[in-house]
């Protein structure tokens, strides 16, 4: 069975500065997706960026990057200039890649709770 | 896009008392998930719609749970004789198919947050 692992309960970080969110999977499939998701208090989930297994270049989204190392099967989050909106849980995902009627459940991790502090 | 819309927003409710949910996915969507979220923990699958037809149930669907979705639109959650290990948030997420290969992304509802006394 695929494992997502968040090593970090609480993060915190300086507006305006970087952080890194960690996370680390077990699967034993080569091809497959990996997501961070936001969840700010009481507010939807939302998808902050994706990445394919398959490809070696790993994803960016503005000031949101991963560094996706499969060996080690680690996937990190890093949110650069920081600002107050990004205060929220932040989950590390994983999904199969299926094709047909099989859907893609999302396996998650603990989260991590982000705090910006201004 | 209005986005999936759950409802009611939060549940409280006896112990042993039964209790439903409704997920309204967003309408092009064919797929539907629910997923059960406790407390400082993150989401975990319970089940998947492809249209009308329920395709996969976790372990923790027990059988005093049970979700519809009876014309491929709105799904319904319900758990019947509640215990109070059910109170948690119950997320629902929508996306379209994935037949040309391309990943989909799930898009979540609010959530209904259940209570049991």
């Amino acid at each position: 069975a695929q494992t997502v692992t968040q090593s970090q309960p609480e993060m915190s970080v300086q507006e305006a500065e970087t952080v890194t969110l960690s996370c680390t999977y077990d699967t034993s499939e080569s091809d497959y997706y990996l997501f961070w998701y936001k969840q700010p208090p009481s507010r939807q989930m939302i998808l902050v960026i994706r990445q394919e297994a398959y490809k070696q270049q790993n994803a960016t989204e503005n000031r949101f990057s991963v560094n996706f190392q499969k060996a080690a099967k680690s996937f990190s989050l890093k949110i650069s200039d920081s600002q107050l909106g990004d205060a929220a849980m932040y989950f590390c995902a994983y999904s199969m890649v299926l094709g047909g009627e099989y859907g893609n459940k999302l396996v998650f991790g603990a989260g991590t709770i982000l705090r910006v502090k201004s | 896009d209005t986005g999936v819309s759950q409802n009611p927003r939060h549940k409280i409710t006896k112990r042993g008392q039964n209790v439903t949910f409704r997920c309204d996915p967003i309408s092009e969507h064919n797929r539907l998930y629910w997923y059960r979220q406790t407390l400082g923990q993150g989401p975990e699958f319970l089940t998947y719609f492809q249209n009308e037809a329920q395709l996969e149930k976790s372990r923790l669907l027990s059988d005093r749970f049970s979700a519809e979705r009876p014309k491929g639109s709105f799904s319904t959650l319900e758990i019947q004789r509640t215990e109070q290990g059910d109170s948690a948030m119950y997320l629902c997420a929508s996306s379209l198919d994935e037949f040309t290969g391309s990943h989909q992304p799930q898009h979540f509802g609010d959530g209904t947050r259940l209570s049991i006394l």
